[in-house]
């Protein structure tokens, strides 16, 4: 497709389960970007990649979150232990190098029982 | 650390008005500044983007205009329709990094009433 692509765009957990949600950038763009929000909130800043490395995880809110991109392409958020508080919308975006000009996705919103 | 406020929270017009959404950022040494739009339960829309070297925009019926000094933008939407109905999101990137990670604000959410 020609937007950003994110999967699944629902899913609905238990407490203490592990979750993985999968982002595809737009075809081209070497740069990555995972965003947060919450209800009412604009998003913040989780993680960012340039090609296949994390160049700035700052905004990871603890060790439970962790996100990869092995071939510099598709990338999975990985949360473990989920908690009730994890529970919102996990945005995805992309961007050719060095513009800084972002194409997000539709979002994967998380809900946690 | 950035921190990004729009004003107002939310806005209700009648359809026709023309109106202003207010943002204002904390740091003024900003790479550039988007607007956003998100409906509900959707991803995000850039609207458009004012590079730091940049005074405003123009989009059709959107206007958006950027004054580093004071740390402020402005979006202006012309003659509003039912369909301009959704939050309006302003976004910086601090310039002297190589990430390119945004700021948002919270938000405007606008109504505009047929």
């Amino acid at each position: 497709g020609a937007g950003v692509s994110q999967t699944p765009s629902n899913k609905v957990t238990e407490k203490g389960k592990y979750v993985e949600l999968r982002c595809d950038p737009i075809s081209g763009h070497t740069a990555l970007y995972w965003y947060r929000q919450s209800l009412g909130q604009g998003p913040e800043f989780l993680i960012y990649f340039q090609g296949t490395g994390a160049a700035d995880d700052s905004g990871l809110p603890n060790d439970r979150f962790f996100a990869v991109r092995p071939e510099g392409s598709v990338s999975t958020l990985k949360i473990q232990r989920t908690e009730r508080g994890d529970s919102a919308v996990y945005l995805c975006a992309s961007s050719p190098r060095n513009t800084g000009e972002l194409f997000f996705g539709e979002g994967s919103r998380l809900t946690v029982l | 650390k950035q921190e990004v406020t729009q004003i107002p929270a939310a806005l209700s017009v009648p359809e026709g008005e023309n109106l202003v959404l207010n943002c204002s950022f904390t740091d003024s040494a900003i790479y550039n500044l988007q607007w956003f739009r998100q409906d509900p339960g959707k991803g995000l829309t850039s609207l458009l983007l004012i590079q730091s070297s940049q005074r405003e925009q123009t989009s059709g019926r959107l206007n958006a205009s950027l004054d580093k000094s004071s740390g402020r933008s402005t979006l202006y939407i012309a003659a509003s329709q039912p369909g301009d109905s959704a939050t309006y999101l302003c976004a910086v990137i601090l310039s002297g990094g190589s990430n390119y990670k945004l700021t948002f604000g919270k938000g405007t959410l606008l109504t505009v009433n047929p």
